[in-house]
């Protein structure tokens, strides 16, 4: 079965400061895909990422990156320079090869304080 | 393009009520799946669908049904409401096989209130 642990319920950091949040999964599959989304007070499912499991290389776009580790199944998500608009819950997912058993994590709520 | 419209975006209903929540797409995707969100919790799967015609349960469907008469529509009925199906629904669409596979595109979701 599929699983996915993000051990962090709520995180608070003030403006400027960076964060990471924690992402660990479980799968028996050789082949799938790790997501981050993001849900914004407003409430609305926001797509950040697809990361397959073949591609271990880091990504950075912009004030995001992201560390996948197949040898700890993390897929962790780190915000420099934490701005007031990144305040919201942020979900980790996982899927399949096919994009079944697509499984979220419980979120992360984050709050930057001005 | 509008992607996934789902409608209505409130509604209360009183227990025992049915109703039918909404959610069409324009991206011709294949797969649809419905979530529920708790409050402060994580999405649960209720229902998804791989194509027109063919519907299966997922992780949450006691008391809910769905149909897919058609690839752009996939509503979901609730009947007989329960204090337990207030949630924030979640209607999304994805294009699925592999590498052509980017995740889900959400709807705006509906917010039900079971009183």
């Amino acid at each position: 079965a599929q699983k996915v642990t993000q051990a962090q319920t709520e995180i608070s950091v003030v403006e400027k400061e960076d964060v990471t949040l924690d992402c660990v999964y479980e799968t028996r599959d050789t082949t799938y895909y790790l997501f981050w989304y993001k849900q914004p007070p407003s409430g609305e499912l926001v797509f950040l990422i697809r990361r397959n499991s073949f591609d271990e290389q880091n990504e950075i776009s912009g004030r995001y990156s992201w560390n996948f580790q197949k040898s700890t199944s993390s897929f962790n998500f780190t915000i420099t320079a934490s701005q007031v608009v990144d305040s919201a819950v942020y979900f980790c997912a996982l899927s399949d090869n096919y994009g079944q058993n697509f499984v979220f994590g419980p979120g992360t709520r984050l709050s930057v304080l001005p | 393009n509008a992607g996934v419209t789902q409608t209505p975006k409130f509604r209360i209903l009183k227990i025992g009520q049915s109703m039918t929540l909404q959610c069409t797409q324009d991206m011709n995707h294949n797969y649809m799946y419905w979530y529920r969100q708790d409050p402060g919790m994580g999405l649960k799967l209720i229902y998804y669908s791989v194509g027109a015609g063919i519907t299966d349960k997922g992780e949450v469907p006691n008391g809910y049904n769905v149909s897919r008469s058609t690839t752009e529509d996939f509503p979901l009925r609730l009947e007989l409401a329960a204090p337990s199906q207030t949630s924030v629904y979640f209607c999304a669409s994805s294009l699925m096989g592999g590498f052509l596979f980017y995740g889900y595109t959400f709807g705006s979701g509906t917010r039900l209130t079971v009183v």
